[in-house]
């Protein structure tokens, strides 16, 4: 099966920073990949599919990017609401393997 | 609106089995998968598997493909997991989630807690 691995597992960063939270895949998936947001207590909202097409109602500031093996999940300016767990995963066929999560938090 | 109603939280003891709902509604059931993920507390998101809401069509994680039946009865819009031989491992949310075919998943139920302890 595919693994799916995140970096950094955990960031601080301040309010108004750029955040990149990176998502390899241990073979290549071209460009079937997701990424989720998970606010504390909350259920995982779809932000980008195909790498890098953001869904409806999601802000500009997130974007996505890569293909192949290698993806990157960008916050432009990071806002207190951005506070979460992201986590990436392949849906390039089954299992539909998730990363281990990268959780933002503000410094 | 889209939505994925789950039922209700379980407390059940290692063993035993359990049983969790999903009903659709604001969308046609049949024209989408459902995918069920669990997360354990404090941990990350595990793919479970997926049903076909039209043909029935099953695919499982492999490590829980002894263990899981995914079922669904159209005439209800709705889903089912259940879970055999439980253990406490597997206490943890429960969610389902439906997706169209080589989509990601786009809309998540609530999420139903299992508890398994003696």
């Amino acid at each position: 099966d595919i693994q799916m691995t995140q970096s950094p597992s955990s960031l601080s960063a301040s309010v108004g920073d750029r955040v990149t939270i990176t998502c390899r895949a241990s073979q290549a998936i071209t460009n079937y990949l997701a990424w989720y947001q998970q606010r504390p207590g909350k259920v995982p909202k779809l932000l980008i599919s195909a790498a890098s097409t953001l869904q409806s109602g999601v802000p500009s500031r997130f974007s996505g990017s890569g293909s192949g093996t290698d993806f990157t999940l960008t916050i432009s300016s990071l806002q207190p609401e951005d506070v979460a767990t992201y986590y990436c995963q392949k849906y390039s066929s089954a299992p539909r393997t998730f990363g281990q999560g990268t959780k933002v938090e503000i410094k | 609106q889209v939505q994925l109603v789950q039922s209700g939280a379980e407390v059940k003891k290692p063993g035993a089995s359990v049983k969790v709902s999903c009903k659709a509604s604001g969308y046609t059931f049949t024209g989408y998968y459902i995918h069920w993920v669990r997360q354990a507390p404090g941990q990350g998101l595990e793919w479970m598997g997926w049903i076909n809401a039209n043909s029935g069509g099953t695919n499982y994680a492999q490590r829980f493909q002894d263990r899981v039946i995914m079922t669904r009865d159209t005439s209800i819009s709705t889903a089912y997991m259940e879970l055999s031989s439980l253990r406490s491992d597997d206490t943890a949310v429960y969610y389902c989630a439906r997706a169209p075919g080589g989509v990601p998943a786009d809309c998540w139920g609530q999420g139903t807690l299992v508890t398994v302890s003696s």
